[in-house]
């Protein structure tokens, strides 16, 4: 079966410029988490969706960042203004179960963006 | 914030070596410990969900320990393979999961 899909794999950009990331999650999976993973780092909490609504955006970085998943699929990362420090893989997970700890999250394979 | 520590950052091991690494973490607020291995170019995959003290979990040549009251967990690795070579992450989940930088293993031939 298909699992988490993310395009563009890779994504070059110049500072100030708009990006979108997406992400194709499991079918029938109700939950949708991002993350992003800066260089010598672990993947670091962005946003999670319980269906289309954000359940819990704590960890955007400021304003620039958003993210919508309008029918409770599919997911867009959007990102304004575009700095070198977004510089970064940003992955997405989706889980059958939402919001639970004992279950495992499917990770796509990410997106890896360069910010010049 | 929970600060989650994975030593070593990184291990250089033969074909056919047994190793080990370590996961810490503050014992308390957390509800579930996630071990995850990273392929170079593919997604993480869910190793383990571990969840109780004493947990101990198998797969194959790899198996994985949890110690809830003071805040550690090992994963162990038997009889490594080049294909064993990957980023192993672990997580605790505390309302989301929060993610060590990771061990890098290179099993060389």
């Amino acid at each position: 079966g298909a699992g988490v899909s993310q395009t563009p794999s890779n994504k070059v950009t110049e500072k100030g410029k708009y990006v979108e990331l997406r992400c194709d999650p499991i079918s029938g999976h109700t939950a949708l988490y991002w993350y992003r993973q800066s260089l010598g780092q672990g993947p670091e909490f962005l946003i999670y969706f319980q269906g289309t609504g954000a359940a819990d955006d704590s960890g955007l970085p400021n304003d620039r960042f958003f993210a919508v998943r309008p029918e409770g699929s599919v997911s867009t990362l959007k990102i304004q203004r575009t700095e070198r420090g977004d510089s970064a893989v940003y992955l997405c997970a989706s889980s059958p179960t939402p919001g639970s700890s004992y279950n495992e999250q499917f990770f796509g394979p990410g997106t890896r963006l360069t910010v010049l | 914030i929970l600060n989650v520590e994975q030593s070593p950052q990184s291990l250089h091991v033969q074909e056919g070596d047994s190793t080990n690494f370590t996961c810490s973490f503050p014992s308390s607020n957390f509800y579930a410990l996630h071990w995850y291995r990273w392929e170079t170019a593919k997604s993480p995959e869910a190793l383990f969900v571990m969840t109780l003290n004493g947990d101990e979990k198998k797969k194959g040549r790899i198996s994985a320990t949890l110690n809830t009251k003071e805040g550690y967990s090992y994963l162990y690795i038997k009889g490594s393979q080049p294909e064993d070579s990957a980023t192993y992450l672990c997580a605790p989940y505390t309302d989301k999961l929060i993610f060590g930088t990771g061990t890098r293993l290179q099993v060389f031939p």
